[in-house]
């Protein structure tokens, strides 16, 4: 059974950083991307960051490049969202999911349970 | 940046029916289209890639169809555990971005 436990949300001031993980048990890590998809209160899903299998091809939204640094941890099967800069407009609640294949997953097949992030003085 | 639009937003509908939610790509996204189940509270359930293959578990009750600018998923039978948002997601144009709908919210009439 695929497992993805989420951690490193909370409350952070404006201009602060946090740190998400998830970490993931049940399929072959190395063998597949990773995304960071977030959702602010009451709107649509929105794609922040991917990462393919050895971490050696990585994209970002235009939202966030420059202030977000996505990487993984293959030998502990964690993923990762360092973020900094943070401001208002990322508040949401952060999924990590599972892609569907090695590099440039297409559609996302397993999730977490989302991490609360809350921008806020 | 390709645009989805889900309609309607919401939908109100008697369990034992059927419904068919839509979603239109501002662009053609030839079949990479995904849907996803989302409850309050959880994590998005992926239901249905490549625009009409059903992911592993979801029952036979889910369908979906469509390509190029215009998708369908269709629920057949509605039980108490669908009621819920479905997003659809485009692959298609894919890097840069991936792009969700705004979703439809589907709940019990």
């Amino acid at each position: 059974e695929v497992q993805m436990l989420q951690s490193g949300g909370g409350l952070v001031q404006p201009g602060g950083s946090l740190r998400l993980s998830c970490e993931v048990s049940g399929f072959i890590f190395t063998s597949y991307a990773m995304t960071w998809v977030r959702q602010a209160p009451g709107e649509r899903l929105e794609w922040v960051s991917g990462i393919s299998h050895s971490g050696a091809t990585i994209f970002y939204a235009d939202s966030v490049k420059g202030r977000f640094t996505i990487s993984r941890d293959n030998s502990k099967r964690t993923l990762y969202l360092q973020m900094d800069n943070l401001t208002a407009d990322d508040t949401a609640v952060y999924f990590c999911a599972k892609g569907d294949r090695s590099v440039a997953a297409y559609f996302f097949d397993s999730w977490g349970q989302g991490s609360l992030v809350t921008v806020s003085s | 940046e390709i645009v989805m639009t889900q309609s309607p937003a919401t939908l109100s509908v008697s369990p034992g029916e059927g419904v068919t939610l839509s979603c239109r790509a501002s662009q053609p996204v030839n079949s990479n289209l995904a849907w996803y189940q989302q409850k309050p509270g959880q994590a998005p359930r992926l239901l249905i890639y490549a625009a009409s293959t059903r992911a592993s578990g979801v029952p036979a009750r889910f369908s979906g169809s469509g390509s190029g600018t215009e998708f369908t998923l269709t629920i057949s039978s509605l039980q108490s555990a669908d009621f819920a948002v479905y997003y659809c997601q485009q692959y298609d144009h894919w890097p840069p971005a991936h792009t969700f709908g705004q979703g439809t919210k589907l709940e019990i009439k």
